[in-house]
């Protein structure tokens, strides 16, 4: 069965210092990777994901997630953080498996970035 | 581009009352899912249809949950009968076509409170 961790249920973050927001996974094949986020009230809005090829992703927003195969983890990271980033993240993680490929979510991270 | 609509946003009913849901997907977009999402927990998808056909139902609770796409674009779930710990957000995302690469867009999402 496959699984998504987020360790850190809340991250807090100065503005303008970098931020990094980890993720983990388990799966039996090869990983289709995500990050969501998501606002007060809002749906969850895609920010980027990793099918194949570039290790390093970039997205939405400043953001980008490195693929670290051996050490099966997707950090989401942002140079510099702004306080309208705050917000509710979530790591998400698709794998064939029985024929479908449903995906898992984790639990998410709560990003806080101080003024 | 329009994005995916959901309604009604929030919902309380009674415990073993019915409810139904609505989801209108982004113009063309072949794929819908339902999730449900649990308060402190990530998404749970519930069912994911390609065009008006059941991709994959497998972790929908049939003896209380349904849903349909009749015409291969709104859909609506239901509910019957409602128990407490169906209690969550219910979101409605689209994407393109089925592949579990493709970007998926989600809903504002159905806040339910059952009592």
């Amino acid at each position: 069965a496959q699984s998504v961790a987020q360790p850190e249920d809340q991250v807090n973050v100065a503005e303008g210092n970098p931020l990094t927001v980890k993720c983990t996974y388990s799966v039996s094949g090869n990983p289709y990777l995500f990050w969501y986020v998501q606002y007060p009230n809002r749906g969850l809005q895609f920010l980027l994901k990793y099918i194949t090829g570039d290790n390093l992703v970039k997205g939405s927003y400043g953001f980008e997630a490195e693929f670290n195969k051996s050490q099966t983890s997707f950090h989401l990271k942002k140079p510099s953080a702004l306080v309208s980033d705050s917000a509710l993240y979530f790591c998400a993680v698709s794998s064939r498996s029985g024929g479908s490929y449903i995906p898992t979510f984790g639990r998410g991270t709560s990003l806080i970035v101080h003024p | 581009e329009a994005g995916v609509a959901q309604s009604p946003r929030y919902k309380i009913i009674e415990k073993r009352q019915s409810v139904a849901f609505w989801c209108n997907p982004i113009s063309g977009h072949a794929t819908l899912y339902w999730y449900q999402q649990i308060l402190g927990q990530g998404p749970k998808l519930l069912i994911q249809f390609q065009n008006n056909g059941v991709v994959d139902d497998s972790q929908l609770p049939k003896d209380r949950f349904s849903a349909e796409r009749l015409k291969g674009v709104d859909s609506t779930l239901k509910i019957q009968p409602a128990k407490l710990e169906d209690s969550a957000v219910y979101l409605c995302a689209s994407s393109l076509s089925r592949g579990w690469q493709e970007t998926q867009y989600f809903g504002p999402g159905t806040r339910l409170l059952v009592l």
